[in-house]
């Protein structure tokens, strides 16, 4: 099945760090999102993106909609042991199916 | 707490059996999407429905199938069951077709 490359695979940082993640398509999409997915959980949704060039923030989170629509990256500022878990991108090409074409998947690690 | 309720939480089979699945979406949402979650092939998207008809198809085995019934909860059965359908089962739901999909809490299927 198709997935998005997603980078970095992990990452290990400490309490109060700044993250960036990144996620690149060789299609174009009409919506992005980024989803987070803590062990045994569903994945739960962080930011949606509609718009190519859109910068949408949620607290200390913040994604971006690259200009190609090819892509998105997603920071997270000033990072809390709360913010483990797995981070997924997904893209969405809209049309007749809504299906999403999800990320690889980033875990981060957070030491307190 | 998405909205969107799956039981049972966990089953374990052995293979060759056949299983039900089953998702009820959030209040109002009338569409009705199955994921797989496994190691080897990440989140794959497996089948939609929108108000009890099927509305696309993804990386869905002929084993598989699934229906919306018109209270809109939704069933995935899986039969023939091969240790390699291991995995975690996703439901999700969104109010209409390319609205924000939220998703459900998994089924983890363990076939032995």
């Amino acid at each position: 099945g198709q997935q998005l490359n997603q980078s970095p695979q992990s990452m290990f940082i400490q309490e109060g760090e700044d993250v960036s993640m990144n996620c690149t398509s060789s299609s174009i999409f009409n919506t992005w999102l980024w989803y987070k997915q803590d062990p045994g959980e569903g994945p739960v949704l962080l930011i949606a993106l509609y718009k190519a060039g859109e910068l949408t923030s949620n607290g200390r989170l913040t994604a971006q909609f690259g200009i190609t629509r090819k892509d998105s990256f997603l920071n997270i500022s000033a990072s809390i042991p709360s913010d483990v878990g797995i981070y997924f991108c997904a893209g969405q090409f809209g049309g007749a199916t809504n299906k999403l074409i999800f990320g690889t998947g980033t875990l981060l690690a957070v030491q307190p | 707490d998405s909205g969107v309720t799956q039981t049972p939480k966990h089953l374990i089979t052995a293979t060759g059996q056949r299983v039900t699945l089953r998702c009820s979406p959030r209040s109002g949402d009338l569409s009705v999407y199955w994921y797989q979650q496994s190691l080897d092939q990440g989140l794959q998207f497996l089948i939609q429905y929108y108000n009890g008809e099927e509305r696309a198809k993804g990386n869905i085995l002929e084993r598989f199938s699934a229906q919306q019934f018109p209270d809109l909860h939704s069933e995935l059965n899986l039969s023939s069951l091969e240790l390699g359908d291991s995995a975690l089962y996703f439901c999700a739901s969104s109010v209409r077709p390319l609205a924000v999909q939220y998703f459900g809490p998994g089924t983890r299927l363990t076939v032995t």
